[in-house]
């Protein structure tokens, strides 16, 4: 089973850009890499989902490199509101959700 | 925007009683699901249920946990006898189709409920 690997926690500040990558080696070929935002007592929402290259929406980018093992969730200028828990998923076939521990990002004034 | 909703928002119950969690998944979604998530700790998957039958579940989902679609809009999840360790929010989720990274086939959750066992 595909393993993704976060950092914990990371802290910004209003009006920067954050950067949260995700490690996922034993990627399988028909996986896609899918992020979720959780805020507290709320349930997951989805962000992006992408499987290689870049792919952009109205709230955050995804960067995929060439050998998939690895993803870069990007937010510009994150606001007090984007502090929540960012998931790296994998959505490959099948019908569950497997979600890790995710990273808390913390944005301050 | 469509949503998933989920009733009740909390429920306090004794140990040892059965409780009955609600759920209305998104109108036109054929797939659904429950996940819990103890405070503190990861979301975790406990059942996938397509076509009126479970298509899959977790070690979680024991003989204590049943599941069902008693009309066409309600998603239930019966915990026929509660245990302390059943304290958790219980997220009701649906999707359109499988995770199968075709497009972007998203799971929609619901603000979910917050079951305490006392």
């Amino acid at each position: 089973l595909a393993k993704t690997t976060q950092p914990i926690s990371m802290d910004s500040y209003e009006g920067q850009e954050v950067n949260i990558t995700c490690s996922h080696n034993n990627i399988a070929t028909n996986d896609y890499i899918t992020w979720y935002q959780q805020f507290p007592s709320q349930g997951p929402r989805f962000i992006i989902q992408g499987y290689k290259t870049k792919v952009t929406n109205e709230v955050a980018s995804l960067f995929i490199p060439a050998d998939r093992k690895s993803s870069t969730l990007s937010l510009p200028r994150v606001s007090l509101s984007d502090t929540a828990v960012y998931y790296c998923l994998f959505t490959g076939g099948g019908n569950k959700l497997t979600f890790g521990t995710g990273t808390q990002l913390k944005v301050e004034l | 925007e469509p949503e998933v909703t989920q009733t009740p928002s909390h429920q306090v119950t004794q140990m040892g009683q059965e409780v009955i969690l609600r759920c209305v998944p998104i109108s036109n979604h054929l797939y659904f699901y429950w996940y819990r998530q103890i405070l503190g700790q990861k979301v975790e998957f406990l059942v996938s249920f397509y076509n009126n039958e479970i298509s899959e579940k977790s070690e979680i989902f024991d003989d204590q946990f049943s599941v069902e679609r008693p009309d066409g809009s309600n998603f239930t999840l019966k915990i026929r006898s509660t245990k302390l360790e059943d304290s958790a929010m219980y997220f009701c989720a649906s999707s359109e189709g499988l995770f199968e990274g075709q497009g972007n086939t998203e799971a929609f959750f619901g603000q979910g409920t917050r079951l305490t066992v006392v």
